[in-house]
């Protein structure tokens, strides 16, 4: 069946514009992540949903930045007013339900903010 | 708080020879253990897990990683690399018996397969 898929691929943008990323898990999948992978670097927790539970938003590193998700379907995230230590690989992961315990990985999204 | 390290950024290996690639890590809690693949410009892709059971755990592509409580270690092993063997491969951990399975990983360990 179908994996999980992020748009856009790439995005390059200017230091100080706003962007967002989106992310379509698993259908089905009740858990949703997102994830930033800088180079050299392993990846970041930035913030989790569970179905219509409060998300946490434990690792995201500013104020700048935020997401959405409706219901158990797509997540929106944003990164308001970019700087250039924003560049990095941001990565979705869905898993099926709670008491479960693999995350499937979207390919990512790579962002420049030149 | 849980923290993994991976020993060896970067790991050269002949076709053929055995690969290892090291994974300590750090929890309060008994974790869940996992190893990712990441090829070039993909997501990553699940190799292998520990959860409970056997401590010698099986993957897909030959890999294997065995739970070593004593050590705090989940080192991953492949008998003889093939050349597509050539990624980058993370170790990640989460907390048992946790609401949310959040994953920390390491720095990840670039693996190159010479000819």
């Amino acid at each position: 069946g179908a994996g999980v898929s992020q748009s856009p691929s790439n995005k390059v943008t200017e230091k100080g514009k706003d962007v967002e990323l989106r992310c379509d898990p698993i259908s089905g999948h009740t858990a949703l992540y997102w994830y930033r992978q800088r180079l050299g670097q392993g990846l970041e927790f930035l913030i989790y949903f569970q179905g219509n539970s409060a998300p946490d938003k434990s690792g995201l590193p500013s104020d700048r930045f935020s997401a959405e998700r409706t219901g158990e379907s797509v997540s929106t995230l944003t990164i308001q007013r970019t700087q250039q230590e924003d560049s990095a690989v941001y990565l979705c992961a869905s898993r099926l339900r709670q008491r479960t315990d693999t995350q499937y990985f979207g390919p990512g999204t790579r962002l420049t903010v030149l | 708080a849980q923290s993994v390290t991976q020993l060896g950024s970067h790991v050269s290996v002949s076709e053929g020879a055995l690969v290892l690639l090291r994974c300590n890590y750090s929890s309060s809690v008994p974790p869940y253990l996992f190893w990712y693949v990441q090829y070039p410009n993909q997501g990553l892709q699940l190799l292998l897990k520990y959860t409970t059971g056997a401590t010698l755990v099986k993957g897909i592509n030959g890999f294997e990683a065995e739970f070593k409580k004593s050590e705090t270690s989940f080192h991953l092993t492949k008998p003889s690399a093939h050349m597509s063997d050539a990624a980058e491969y993370f170790c990640a951990v989460t907390e048992s018996g946790g609401s949310n399975y959040k994953l920390t990983f390491g720095k990840g360990t670039l693996l190159t397969v010479n000819p």
